[in-house]
């Protein structure tokens, strides 16, 4: 069965925190890995990524694949408290269009 | 960045009523769409692809006969919850691929929030 796992499922960290999110994946025919950023509506994209060890880069925002080792990570770097949100997962399969997600992180981050 | 578009973004309907949920792609063609389902604290479930001119595909466990998806154009897509019950209550999202963005990247909607009451 197809499943992406993320860690921690809940973090609280301090503004100036560094953190760095957990996703791994085991899917049949992937292609692709992207992230979200969830506040109160719907999720907002952040990154897709499709090779690995080429990281994305926006802000204080970074992220790299390993497709070897079938994971990705997130990073936050100096968070403040408007990174507060639920951070989302989702892995895309050739031949298909769907996303499965993971479960999410939810990031606290407190003044 | 392309942008995906739904409406309402809050209903409230009595118990044994229907809802009609809307989504658009603003300014790119989507063949398929996505719908989701979030209940809180939890993750997104697909509900069904949505195929333009075809019928839908509904992801097991879910009723295709109470969650009606008609994707009439390229750039809309609806989703009825039918004879809704307060168990319906739920936020609703869909999502559509932009194939001209150089990253064929997937965008929501901004979501409906469903209560039944």
């Amino acid at each position: 069965e197809d499943k992406v796992v993320q860690s921690p499922l809940s973090l609280v960290v301090h503004e100036g925190d560094t953190v760095t999110l957990n996703c791994s994946y085991e899917v049949t025919n992937f292609r692709s890995l992207l992230w979200y950023k969830q506040e109160k509506k719907a999720p907002t994209f952040l990154f897709m990524l499709t090779s690995s060890g080429i990281e994305k880069k926006s802000g204080r925002l970074s992220s790299i694949l390993d497709k070897k080792e079938l994971f990705s990570i997130l990073n936050i770097t100096a968070t403040q408290t408007g990174d507060s949100a639920i951070y989302l997962c989702a892995v895309t399969q050739g031949g298909s269009e769907k996303l499965v997600f993971g479960k999410g992180t939810k990031l606290t981050v407190n003044p | 960045g392309a942008v995906v578009s739904q409406h309402p973004s809050r209903v409230i309907c009595k118990s044994g009523t229907s809802v009609k949920i809307e989504c658009r792609s603003l300014d790119f063609q989507a063949t398929t769409m996505f719908w989701y389902r979030q209940f809180p604290k939890q993750s997104l479930m697909l509900m069904a692809t949505s195929n333009e001119g075809s019928k839908a595909t509904y992801e097991q466990g879910v009723e295709k006969d109470k969650f009606l998806i008609n994707h009439a154009s390229l750039t809309l897509s609806t989703l009825t919850v039918t004879s809704a019950h307060p168990e319906d209550s739920s936020f609703y999202i869909c999502s559509a691929r932009d194939w001209t963005d150089s990253g064929n990247t997937i965008y929501f909607g901004e979501g409906s929030w469903l209560t039944v009451v």
